[in-house]
């Protein structure tokens, strides 16, 4: 499978602990996204990067928040004492950019993350 | 700031309609305009990317039209089919050196046999 891939699935944890999540990009990729999507809402925007290199965070990406390429291959998000308002699907997308040409976004199936 | 509006939220068509899918967004300082298929607890499929100087692209049943001037995009879809009900977004990547996507919230189409 050459697709985006992330894992796990599904988790569900207790308030105030700690959660990651993995992403496998599409192997010769340099981009690596990663959205957040509640109910009935398009995805929201969270970090990006550039092979290793972090380029960009949302501002809805709090302190808890933190999200690592260190290879500049998978890609790691680490939720630390999470909230019930954490709750969402947690989508990873990857893309091959090549100067300012358009980029399309391959998607992974998301991590659906369910904080009780 | 960027916003994207997708109106209705849900449509309901009989099997073999031909049906249009409206977006709109308030900054016609764009990049590209993607359009997006999601089913139900899964990710995003992209399904046509529409550059800034592009008008329409067109992929089997599927066509997509950029008006940037006016803020509007349009997803066309010939003789719908059962399967392809599913949540169709468009989403706006800004001008710049990245694809920081700002997405619409979805149009839930459910096609009838």
């Amino acid at each position: 499978d050459t697709g985006v891939s992330q894992d796990p699935r599904h988790k569900i944890t207790k308030r105030g602990q700690n959660v990651t999540f993995r992403c496998d990009p599409i192997s010769e990729h340099n981009r690596l996204y990663w959205y957040r999507q509640t109910l009935g809402q398009g995805p929201e925007f969270l970090t990006y990067f550039q092979n290793e290199a972090q380029l960009e965070k949302s501002r809805l990406l709090s302190d808890r928040f933190s999200a690592e390429r260190p290879k500049g291959s998978f890609s790691t998000l680490e939720i630390q004492r999470t909230e019930q308002g954490d709750s969402a699907m947690y989508l990873c997308a990857s893309s091959l950019r090549r100067g300012l040409a358009n980029e399309k976004l391959f998607f992974g199936s998301g991590t659906q993350l369910s904080v009780l | 700031k960027q916003e994207v509006t997708q109106i209705p939220a849900a449509l309901s068509v009989p099997e073999g309609e031909n049906l249009v899918l409206n977006c709109s967004f308030t900054d016609s300082a764009i990049y590209n305009l993607q359009w997006f298929r999601q089913d139900p607890g899964k990710g995003l499929t992209s399904l046509l990317l529409i550059q800034s100087s592009q008008r329409e692209q067109t992929s089997g049943r599927l066509n997509a039209s950029l008006d940037k001037s006016s803020g509007r995009s349009t997803l066309y879809i010939a003789a719908s089919q059962p399967g392809d009900s599913a949540t169709y977004l468009c989403a706006v990547s800004p001008s710049g050196a990245n694809s920081k996507l700002t997405f619409g919230k979805g149009i839930t189409l459910s096609v009838r046999p």
